[in-house]
């Protein structure tokens, strides 16, 4: 069974929005928590990272919230932009070690 | 080379056949992943190869599926007598070492027909 759930499978946004996507988990011993954007035809590539010692991180615009108590996780996008389109996997592993992804949110952002 | 390479990148084989999907990491990386991705599925880890230890097999699906790495570098996928629900992406990635970021091929798009 998956041991990450990702919502929404699909979302789209208006240039300058705020796009919104949310994962939760059950296996506690998880202690990594990247997001993964990937366009069609190539592989995922590492978009950031947060581990559960800190709540929250920012890198430009995207941010990754985590609850530890909730076992939940979500990835902002702000400002929202045409070349932010993607599919994006959240995932989580122990030690960074065999990643569980999420089955992906598919973004599309309208100019 | 700059990435992780992937060969084929298509791939159409008749149901029956074997194939072997190449991957070569990034230089200096000692992990090595395979992963496959189905359509509108997220990514289900295959296996998983560190410097000299023994692989970690514990994602194939079925004994029609290997991986082998030969010389620490490269990486080899077998899948024997394909079948039509083995048609998916594989990806490969590779990291320097536990503990930090996988980098992902482009993957090889298998078809069985």
């Amino acid at each position: 069974q998956q041991q990450v759930k990702q919502s929404p499978q699909s979302l789209i946004v208006q240039k300058g929005g705020i796009s919104i996507i949310n994962c939760a988990y059950e296996n506690t011993a998880f202690d990594y928590f990247p997001w993964y954007q990937q366009f069609p035809g190539k592989g995922p590539a590492l978009l950031i990272a947060i581990r559960p010692d800190v709540s929250e991180k920012k890198e430009g615009r995207f941010t990754i919230s985590f609850n530890k108590s909730a076992k939940q996780f979500s990835l902002h996008i702000m400002d929202s932009q045409p070349g932010d389109s993607a599919t994006y996997f959240c995932a989580a592993s122990i030690n960074d070690y065999k990643l569980s992804f999420g089955a992906g949110t598919t973004v599309t952002v309208r100019a | 080379g700059a990435g992780v390479s992937q060969s084929p990148s298509n791939k159409v084989t008749e149901k029956g056949k074997d194939v072997e999907l190449r991957c070569d990491p990034i230089s200096g990386h000692t992990a090595l992943y395979w992963y496959r991705q189905s359509l509108g599925q997220g990514l289900e880890f295959l296996i998983y190869f560190q410097g000299n230890s023994a692989p970690d097999k514990s994602g194939l699906p079925s004994d029609r599926f290997s991986a082998e790495r030969t010389g620490g570098s490269v990486s080899t996928l077998t899948i024997q007598r394909t079948q039509q629900e083995d048609s998916a992406v594989y990806l490969c990635a590779s990291s320097r070492q536990d503990n930090s970021p996988l980098h992902f091929g482009n993957g090889t798009r298998l078809t069985v027909t």
